[in-house]
């Protein structure tokens, strides 16, 4: 079966731009988290969304947001984009909360 | 608040040469701990969630045990294809997201 895909692959964005990342997750799955991974900081939670409603939240500014539509795939916004968002951004889908997550491959954003 | 600690930070075995990872937790609640492996470029692949102390899981080379304040991942006779990062992750008992820890980085050499 296919598994969860995050498009795009690679991002290129200038500071202060904002950007949207997409997510497709396993057909069936309900709950899709994002997580941003730096070398320095590893694998940080930002949130959670479960049936169009986001259940929990990391800290992370206000400037990271997201949604989840009525097909389950979600988006993740970025505002007012920083150097320091550049990272790894993963998408991880599940049947339910807090079961085995499946990951994407992730969107590599590079803010310049 | 939750925290998870990973050790070693980097390992290097020899092909057939078995190891253990560690995993130390601190969590106002354990609803599951979770094992995942990352290969550089990929997003991490899910292993084993263990839910109570005393409870072990198994697939292939790999074994993964669960204490009140640790786990650990067992690696028997390993191959070069095992070669990647291992990532620890728990969730508490009130659902929050997922703290994982730093990660073991394995190199497995022929």
């Amino acid at each position: 079966k296919a598994g969860v895909t995050q498009t795009p692959r690679y991002l290129i964005k200038t500071r202060g731009q904002q950007v949207t990342l997409s997510c497709s997750p396993i057909s069936g799955h309900r709950s899709v988290s994002w997580y941003q991974q730096t070398p320095g900081q590893g694998l940080q939670f930002l949130f959670e969304y479960f049936s169009e409603t986001q259940r929990n939240k990391g800290n992370f500014p206000g400037r990271f947001s997201g949604r989840q539509f009525s097909n389950s795939r979600s988006e993740m916004n970025v505002s007012t984009l920083e150097l320091g968002d550049s990272a790894l951004y993963l998408c991880a889908s599940s049947l339910a909360s807090g079961n085995g997550y499946t990951f994407g491959s992730g969107t590599r954003l590079t803010v310049v | 608040e939750d925290q998870v600690t990973q050790s070693p930070e980097a390992l290097r075995l020899q092909e057939g040469e078995s190891s253990s990872l560690n995993c130390s937790y601190t969590v106002s609640g354990l609803r599951g701990l979770f094992w995942y492996r990352q290969d550089p470029g990929k997003g991490p692949e899910f292993l084993f969630t263990l839910y109570s102390a005393g409870e072990e899981k198994e697939k292939e080379r790999l074994k993964a045990t669960l204490t009140k304040k640790e786990s650990f991942l067992h690696i028997t006779a390993p191959k070069p294809e095992d070669s990647a990062t291992y990532l620890c992750a728990v969730q508490d008992n009130y659902g929050q997201n997922f703290v994982f820890g730093p990660g073991t980085r394995l190199s497995v050499l022929p």
